[in-house]
């Protein structure tokens, strides 16, 4: 079965420094996700995009989120300054072009900030 | 988007059916409800989805009361594999937004 997969699945790195996370969605699927949970919390919707373009994003998702679809497999999220509070599980989420199609999530990168 | 209310915790015997109830009293017409799961700190899982009839599929089957305004998603023979956060979210997939609003879903232990 098609899945969602997620590089690296821990990532360490020292505050203020730059950090990708990448994702391959599952193929032919034209919706993109990025969540995030911190440890002990409740998974929380940072960005939806969709048609190379940003459709909908939370107040979490900051100017120092940014996502990408470089080379129309890979999605990735980068996080330009990173803070100790960023440290959290991130996932990805693809879902396919029907309205009421699920979401599928990858099993997430570990997001490690020193 | 419509908010659900579950139980925080249950209980289940392996091989038994397991049981779980969702609230979604103030759900729109045209929202579905979703059902998913969290294994430890794996990605969320998707389970089962419907609007208003009952859906069965080979993980579980989704019972959604006539009124709508509830839901029961039913593991018929729970195993240990099947101990997980359970999250049940109602969205509309149309004209509305599409992020997935987690609650504190429900922890379901199976036992030996």
């Amino acid at each position: 079965e098609p899945e969602v997969t997620q590089t690296p699945s821990h990532q360490v790195t020292q505050m203020g420094q730059e950090v990708i996370l990448r994702c391959v969605p599952i193929s032919n699927h034209l919706y993109f996700y990025w969540y995030r949970q911190i440890l002990g919390q409740k998974v929380e919707f940072l960005v939806s995009f969709y048609n190379n373009e940003i459709s909908e994003k939370s107040e979490i998702f900051d100017d120092q989120f940014s996502v990408e679809r470089p080379d129309g497999s890979n999605f990735t999220l980068k996080i330009r300054s990173t803070k100790l509070e960023d440290s959290a599980m991130y996932f990805c989420a693809s879902k396919g072009d029907s309205f009421n199609q699920p979401q599928h999530f990858g099993d997430g990168t570990r997001l490690s900030i020193l | 988007d419509a908010k659900t209310t579950q139980p925080p915790s249950m209980d289940c015997a392996e091989g038994r059916a397991a049981n779980l109830p969702c609230n979604h009293s103030t759900i729109s017409g045209n929202e579905y409800v979703y059902w998913y799961r969290q294994i430890h700190s794996q990605g969320p899982q998707y389970i089962i989805h419907g609007l208003k009839n009952n859906e069965t599929n080979e993980m579980a089957s989704l019972i959604i009361t006539e009124d709508r305004k509830s839901s029961t998603l039913i593991l018929p023979h729970a195993t240990l594999r099947d101990t997980a956060v359970y999250y049940c979210i109602v969205r509309a997939p149309q004209g509305g937004s599409e992020k997935l609003v987690f609650g504190k879903g429900t922890k379901l232990t199976v036992n030996p």
